[in-house]
This record gives structure tokens, sequence and C-alpha cells, in this order.
């Protein structure tokens, strides 16, 4: 069975920063885009980050761009979310997600089919 | 304020149908763009309800179904079930923005 594991959340002062990673297991990583969603608390899902299967090409929300980076390691069946210069609004739960298998386009990778249980940021000021 | 708008609450009884709808503009569902809904209960995490408009993935009832019309997009529930208690998300992608969306969500409630 296909599975997601994220892990490194945490509390971290306003301005620090923080690398999220997610772990893959039960599929064929490197075939698959991976996608990076956040929820803060008691609002909806916001989209943060996808990267194609190869890891050559990224989208980033333009409200994140310039502080976070995301990045993969096919070998290691991980990808990983780096985000700086925290602020308060950043606190959220994480999600990675696998996309479909497609081409190079976000529009045909941006959904997400299985998602790990996610992560808990939390940037206190 | 979501670029894709959807209403914050919908109810009905036990057996009704619902709709929801997911409202865009011409750079996004207006052009053509795949519209993803998701399924998300209190405190767990969303799963994908439909995909590319209209498809389901295994497992999903068939009583989800999704539709799309010019710059708008529905979920439709028919026989509401008291398990269908839950957040429904649109998804879709912006192309002046270049951006994936999600709409703001809404809170389906069984009377």
């Amino acid at each position: 069975e296909a599975q997601l594991v994220e892990s490194g959340g945490g509390s971290v002062q306003s301005g620090g920063s923080l690398s999220l990673s997610c772990a893959a297991s039960g599929l064929n990583f490197g075939a698959y885009p991976m996608t990076w969603v956040r929820q803060a608390p008691g609002k909806g899902l916001q989209w943060v980050s996808t990267v194609t299967a190869t890891g050559a090409t990224n989208w980033y929300a333009d409200s994140l761009r310039g502080r976070v980076i995301i990045s993969r390691d096919n070998s290691k069946r991980t990808v990983s979310l780096h985000m700086t210069s925290l602020r308060a609004e950043n606190t959220a739960t994480y999600y990675c997600g696998k996309g479909p298998v497609g081409g190079g386009l976000l529009q045909d990778i941006m959904r997400v089919d299985i998602w790990g249980k996610g992560t808990t940021v939390i940037v206190s000021s | 304020q979501s670029v894709l708008t959807q209403p914050p609450s919908v109810s009905g009884a036990p057996g009704q149908r619902v709709t929801i709808s997911c409202t865009g503009s011409s750079s996004n569902i207006g052009a053509n763009y795949d519209v993803h809904w998701y399924q998300q209960f209190p405190g767990e995490v969303p799963r994908l309800l439909i995909y590319r408009d209209a498809s389901r993935p295994s497992g999903v009832p068939d009583r989800f179904s999704g539709s799309r019309s010019g710059t708008a997009a529905s979920l439709a529930i028919t026989g509401l079930q008291a398990e269908d208690e839950a957040d429904y998300y649109c998804q879709s992608y912006d192309s002046v923005l270049n951006a994936v969306l999600f709409g703001g969500g809404t809170k389906v409630t069984v009377l």
C-alpha cells in the first residue's frame, strides 16, 4: 500500500527556518510528481509547491516564492520543503501528496491522489 | 478570498441531493483546466473524491458526481447520508497566476 509520511514539523520563532521531509513507500516514487499543500488551523487548503517526477521543474505559490525550496531525492524516495523567514501566518499543517503520472505541465500534475498525514508547523512571534 | 468561490455551507436531509458549486473565471475553470474535488472529515486528511471534472477514484461511491459548465464546476451528492458530513474543496489551475487554486471549502451538514 502506498504511504507518505511527513516529518520535520515543530515550533519555530518568527524569522526562523524549517525543513520538512516526506518519505514514500509502496509506490514507484520516481514516477510521480509531488506536491505540498498546507492548512492553517480552522482554514481551508492552500497549495504550496509542486515538483515534477524528475525534479527538473518546480512551482511555488506567490505568497511563499523566495522563501521556500522544494527538492526531491528519488534514490531516497523523499521530497523536502525548506522554508525560511517564517511568519506567524505560515502556521499550518503541511501535507505532502503524490500526483498523477503525467507531463511537465503544472495543470496536468496538480491533483493529489494520495496524501500524507501531515506535519504541523507553529511559528511564534 | 479564494479565486475559486464555494458556498461556505450546504445542508440537506438524508436521502436528498445536494450540490456544491465552484465558481471561477476565464483563466481557470473557464479555460477548461481540470477540476478536482476533495473530501475532508474533521481532524482527518483530505482525500481525492473526483478528478478531471467527473471521474471517481476507486472506492468512491457513485453517489458523488462532478460536472462543469462555463466558468463553474459542481459536485453533487445524491442520496445524502450522515457519513457525508465533511468539508469539500474544489481545485483547479489558473493560467494568469500560473498557480494551483483551491476553493475556500464547503461544509456539508446532514440535517
